[in-house]
């Protein structure tokens, strides 16, 4: 079945610093790809999406390229803030199934 | 534009008592409707999902139920609570028919079970 892998938190970064939060998954066809944030006390919030292969989604300063040959979609964002602290989710969905998340990254900020 | 709504946001109850949980969905017609839940440091676990009404789909056996007595109505249920069952429960709902697969989230609920 599909599935999402992604890289285990927290992540503590400080401010200005680079981010890179992994993903990878598994699936047949060509699925759609989701990065979610969830800040604390909240639900999730869709932060960007790629729909097929070499699409960059993009949003707030976070960047995701749909990668077809390695099956990755790593989120990036140049600089950090302390307002990104939130947990991020990788997500997927093929055609009319159902979304499959992965476990989430806790990235923390630090000023 | 469409909202979703769920309810309670805070939920302390004791083991084996009852629960629901409201959701409702403004702004769009026959929409797909999920439960996930969130357990303390896990990631989300599809619970239901619903097409239509008086459509459930269960994900995961377990003492927790749903219905979807109207359109734009997901309850989520249980007649005894467990202490697993404590978590935050999130509400969800997506377009019908195929689309880019976006999920619109609820502000979630908190339940503690004691």
């Amino acid at each position: 079945g599909d599935s999402v892998t992604q890289m285990e938190g927290p992540v503590t970064l400080s401010e200005e610093a680079f981010l890179t939060i992994n993903c990878t998954y598994t699936a047949t066809g060509y699925p759609s790809l989701f990065w979610y944030v969830q800040y604390p006390g909240e639900g999730l919030q869709l932060l960007l999406k790629a729909t097929k292969a070499d699409d960059k989604g993009s949003n707030k300063g976070f960047e995701a390229t749909y990668r077809k040959e390695t099956t990755s979609f790593h989120l990036e964002k140049g600089s950090v803030q302390v307002s990104d602290s939130a947990v991020y989710f990788c997500a997927l969905r093929r055609g009319y199934q159902k979304v499959t998340f992965g476990t989430g990254t806790k990235l923390q900020v630090i000023p | 534009s469409q909202t979703i709504h769920q309810w309670p946001a805070t939920l302390v109850q004791p083991v084996g008592s009852p629960l629901s949980l409201e959701c409702t969905v403004e702004g769009t017609s026959n929409p797909n409707l999920y439960w996930y839940r969130q357990a303390a440091g896990r990631g989300l676990q599809l619970l239901f999902y619903s097409v239509g009404i008086g459509q459930i789909s269960s994900e995961v056996p377990q003492n927790l139920s749903a219905s979807r007595p109207q359109d734009r109505q997901f309850i989520l249920s249980s007649k005894k609570l467990l202490l697993s069952d404590s978590g935050f429960y999130l509400c969800a709902w997506s377009p019908q028919g195929f689309n880019t697969g976006e999920l619109f989230f609820g502000e979630g609920s908190r339940l503690t079970v004691l």
